[in-house]
């Protein structure tokens, strides 16, 4: 079955700073990953993925993810951290087009200072 | 357009008794999902459905029945609630296989304490 690893539950940053938060992923078929986000009381809310066609995924609000398989990781990053980043941002895998056999990681809660 | 709506919001239980969540989706979707998510343990699939009158076991389905009997709505009881249960639980929808769209939309969650 296919995992993902979140290193890090926690990450702060400095507004204007580079985000970056890592996924690394087993699977022993080929992926389909996922980034997640979720705001304070609310549901989570897809930031992109990766399905098999371009690497360098870019997502909303400024994020993008590379998909390198050589090192099993889907790290998602940010050039300049908003305030309105400040989140819990949750990595994901399935090898199921249709969700039921994806798996989240534990997720990563960014700060971002002023 | 409400998207996926979940009810209640909030509830407390006492050990042993019973209660139903409803997920309502006005997205025409035919897949939907129940996840709880604890501390440190990210989402976990509960049950699944593929379609009306259709249900399935996730990763943790102790303790929990579903049923989907019209495609808009998908239920999960607890039929006795116990304090390992106590989470907050997330319905999720998606498309029809075959219009590639992986996306999942996930309601606002469900805060269950169980005392």
């Amino acid at each position: 079955a296919q995992s993902v690893t979140q290193l890090g539950s926690h990450v702060s940053v400095s507004e204007g700073a580079l985000v970056l938060l890592r996924c690394n992923y087993s699977s022993s078929v080929p992926p389909y990953l996922f980034w997640y986000v979720q705001y304070p009381n609310q549901g989570l809310q897809l930031l992109l993925k990766y399905t098999s066609a371009a690497t360098l995924v870019k997502g909303i609000n400024g994020f993008e993810a590379e998909f390198k398989k050589s090192e099993t990781s889907f790290h998602l990053t940010k050039p300049s951290a908003h305030m309105s980043d400040a989140a819990e941002y949750f990595c994901a895998v399935t090898h199921d087009y249709n969700n039921n056999d994806m798996r989240f990681g534990a997720g990563t809660r960014l700060t971002v200072k002023p | 357009n409400a998207g996926v709506t979940q009810t209640p919001k909030f509830r407390v239980l006492k050990t042993g008794q019973s209660m139903t969540l409803l997920c309502a989706q006005d997205m025409n979707h035919e897949y939907m999902y129940w996840y709880r998510q604890d501390p440190g343990m990210g989402l976990r699939l509960i049950h699944y459905s593929v379609g009306e009158g259709t249900t399935a076991k996730g990763e943790v389905p102790d303790g929990y029945n579903v049923s989907r009997l019209k495609k808009q709505n998908f239920l999960l009881g607890l039929e006795s609630a116990a304090p390992s249960q106590t989470s907050v639980y997330f319905c999720a929808t998606d498309q029809v296989f075959g219009q590639r769209d992986t996306e999942a939309f996930f309601g606002q969650g469900t805060r269950l304490t169980v005392v």
